[in-house]
């Protein structure tokens, strides 16, 4: 199906493990970006990549790693979890991004509903 | 998001009143400015965009408008409905060209 899709949409799992969320979109847009959206606090950026084997850190990394070796799949690591990190998490795409002269929309995937226990 | 002001935070309104959404930024690195809709349980969604060749932009109730010299553009619904009670995000540019960062959101809530 063509789009951005996330992998698992629900998630438990226990304080300490390790948990990767999969993100995977077929438009081949360069830009790809992993938000966490707890209540009150909007969405945070946690990483992007401008392509494949670009990666930046956002605002809130601290805990998470990620990889980009192929154009489509932007997975999203948490090395330890922890219950702070207990949240919606949201991958998106987008062909240019916003803060280019001519940037464009960003797609969202469903979002992954993890909690951490 | 990084110098990302919007505002008000909530906002509620009678069906078929109009409303605004504020957001205001730094960086003025980009030309597009985009808003976002994200209702209860769902992924946000484009619902307009502006590019700074402009400085207005119309789709049925929704309007954009953009002041690149006060750096700030706004959101206008007019003839509210329920299904307009939703999030609303603004996504200016800031922080850096390679980034998508969000104003905190405003709830909007429109009563019947």
């Amino acid at each position: 199906d063509a789009g951005i899709t996330q992998s698992p949409r629900y998630k438990i799992t226990e304080t300490g493990r390790q948990v990767t969320l999969m993100c995977h979109q077929t438009w081949s847009h360069s830009y790809m970006f992993w938000y966490r959206q707890d209540l009150g606090h909007g969405l945070r950026l946690i990483y992007y990549s401008a392509a494949a084997d670009i990666t930046d850190k956002g605002e809130v990394p601290d805990g998470y790693v990620v990889s980009r070796s192929k154009t489509e799949n932007f997975p999203l690591t948490l090395e330890s979890a922890t219950r702070s990190q207990t949240s919606v998490y949201f991958c998106a795409s987008s062909e240019i991004s916003t803060g280019h002269k001519g940037g464009t929309e960003a797609f969202f995937g469903q979002g992954t509903r993890l909690t951490v226990v | 998001g990084e110098n990302v002001e919007q505002h008000p935070s909530t906002l509620s309104v009678q069906e078929g009143d109009s409303a605004v959404i504020k957001c205001t930024y730094s960086d003025s690195a980009s030309n597009y400015f985009p808003w976002y809709k994200q209702e209860l349980g769902k992924r946000p969604q484009l619902i307009i965009d502006i590019r700074s060749n402009v400085g207005e932009k119309k789709d049925q109730r929704i309007a954009v408008t953009l002041n690149k010299t006060a750096k700030h553009f706004s959101l206008h619904i007019t003839e509210t409905q329920p299904e307009d009670s939703a999030v609303y995000f603004c996504a200016p540019p800031s922080g850096g060209y390679q980034k998508v960062t969000f104003g905190t959101g405003t709830k909007l809530q429109v009563i019947p």
